[in-house]
């Protein structure tokens, strides 16, 4: 089976733009999360998605949004970008509840200037 | 609310040296446990995982215990390889009213010298 994909993988940007970034499960895998990755915060939750319904959020504003359509596929947009935006957005992909073994992608690197 | 806390890196050893990272938690309930690896530019993938208290996970010669008594599930591994380079990140995941928020430690970056 093919991996979780995303796109693009780099991006840059600059202040109070806003970006749309990609993910691609894996067949048949129904549940997608988001996560932000950056060195001073580690690894936190943003939201998850299943059968194209928010089903869990973490603790971020709301200029973090997401989506997900009926073929499982989801996209995350962030509006009116921040410097503290930067950072490595992954997604991963599982069967169903987030206690299966997730299985991530290679991440959107964001670069906000 | 839950955490997760690990051994801060980075942990240097030599080649087919013994490997700990600490990792304990705190989270009101049982929750799942999981180790994931991060190799450079890539994205994270599970190592190892453990559901329930005394079970062992293991995989490529790493292995962790669910403690439930000291909360923690600390990874091990005998003999450590070069291509063993890589952050390592501890985490929980349980149910809760219905919900799955997952949590990671901060990671631990671990660097195998020939």
């Amino acid at each position: 089976k093919a991996g979780v994909t995303q796109t693009p993988r780099y991006l840059i940007k600059t202040r109070g733009q806003q970006v749309t970034l990609s993910c691609s499960p894996i067949s048949g895998h129904r549940s997608v999360s988001w996560y932000q990755q950056t060195p001073g915060q580690g690894l936190q939750f943003l939201f998850e998605y299943f059968s194209e319904t928010q089903r869990n959020k973490g603790n971020f504003p709301g200029r973090f949004s997401g989506r997900q359509f009926s073929n499982s596929r989801s996209e995350m947009n962030v509006s009116t970008l921040e410097l503290g935006d930067s950072a490595l957005y992954l997604c991963a992909s599982s069967p169903g509840v987030l206690t299966d073994t997730q299985y991530f992608g290679p991440g959107t690197r964001l670069t906000v200037l | 609310g839950d955490s997760v806390t690990q051994m801060e890196g980075p942990v240097t050893l030599s080649e087919e040296a013994f490997l700990t990272i600490n990792c304990t938690y705190t989270a009101t309930g049982y929750p799942s446990l999981f180790w994931y690896v991060q190799y450079p530019g890539e994205g994270l993938q599970l190592l190892l995982k453990a559901t329930k208290a005394d079970d062992k996970g293991s995989n490529k010669g790493f292995e962790a215990t669910y403690r439930k008594e000291t909360t923690s599930f600390h990874l091990e591994k005998g003999s450590v390889q070069v291509s063993d380079s890589a952050v390592y990140f501890c985490a929980l995941s349980f149910s809760s009213g219905g919900s799955y928020i997952p949590t990671f430690g901060r990671g631990t970056s671990l660097i195998v010298h020939p």
